[in-house]
């Protein structure tokens, strides 16, 4: 089945600019989704189809996928972004949507 | 405004069964995606299942043969019938809508979910 690999943790000072990682196989076949998930909330979607970002999230909030690795960037991070995010995508193989294991993103 | 709330979770026995529902407004179950995701304690995002607008379901290996999603258009609810429960379902079920009726379609809300215990 599909694997999707996200480092476990990424920490980053504030107004630095954080960059999380999705690995998998030709992932730049896939449509790749994020979400950012608080404690105690449910998750939010922040960045869909690569790189294409819902209404509401800040601009600083950016997606790009090449080869076999997807990546969120955070530009000029807040306190406010720290959460865990998680990858998605629909692995036609297996015929199954597909979660990476999270990244827990650290403002220091 | 659309909102989804979960519930029929609790705490039930190895082997017991639970329908869990999540009762939509604003928007039509039956013309988007419907999902259901779980996260164990202290656990990532883990999908469970997927009904389509054709009707067509999808489930994860792991609960395939065990768990069961269904909607009723007329109440504008999405179901999922667990049964066989073991230890390693114990999570909070939330449901999940699908941006559209694509098979590669993002979730775009969530419901906050409803917590299964499964333990003697």
């Amino acid at each position: 089945s599909y694997v999707l690999t996200q480092p476990p943790s990424v920490s980053v000072a504030p107004r630095e600019t954080a960059r999380i990682t999705c690995g998998g196989d030709n992932i730049k076949t896939k449509s790749v989704h994020w979400y950012q998930q608080k404690p105690g909330q449910a998750p939010v979607l922040v960045m869909y189809y690569d790189m294409d970002r819902p209404s509401g999230i800040p601009e600083r909030f950016s997606g790009s996928s090449s080869g076999h690795t997807a990546t969120l960037t955070i530009s000029r991070v807040e306190a406010g972004d720290e959460a865990d995010y998680y990858c998605q995508v629909w692995d036609s193989s297996s015929e199954h949507q597909v979660f990476g294991g999270g990244t827990k993103l650290t403002v220091l | 405004e659309v909102q989804m709330v979960e519930s029929g979770g609790g705490l039930v026995q190895p082997g017991g069964s639970l329908r869990l529902s999540c009762a939509t407004s604003g928007f039509a179950v039956s013309s988007n995606s419907m999902s259901w995701v779980r996260q164990a304690p202290g656990k990532g995002l883990e999908w469970v299942s997927t009904i389509y607008r054709s009707e067509r379901t999808y489930y994860a290996d792991s609960v395939k043969g065990r768990f069961t999603i269904s909607r009723d258009n007329s109440k504008n609810t999405l179901y999922l019938q667990i049964t066989s429960l073991r230890a390693e379902d114990t999570a909070v079920f939330s449901c999940a809508r699908g941006f559209s009726t694509g098979i590669t379609s993002p979730f775009d809300y969530w419901g906050q979910g409803t917590q299964v215990t499964v333990s003697s």
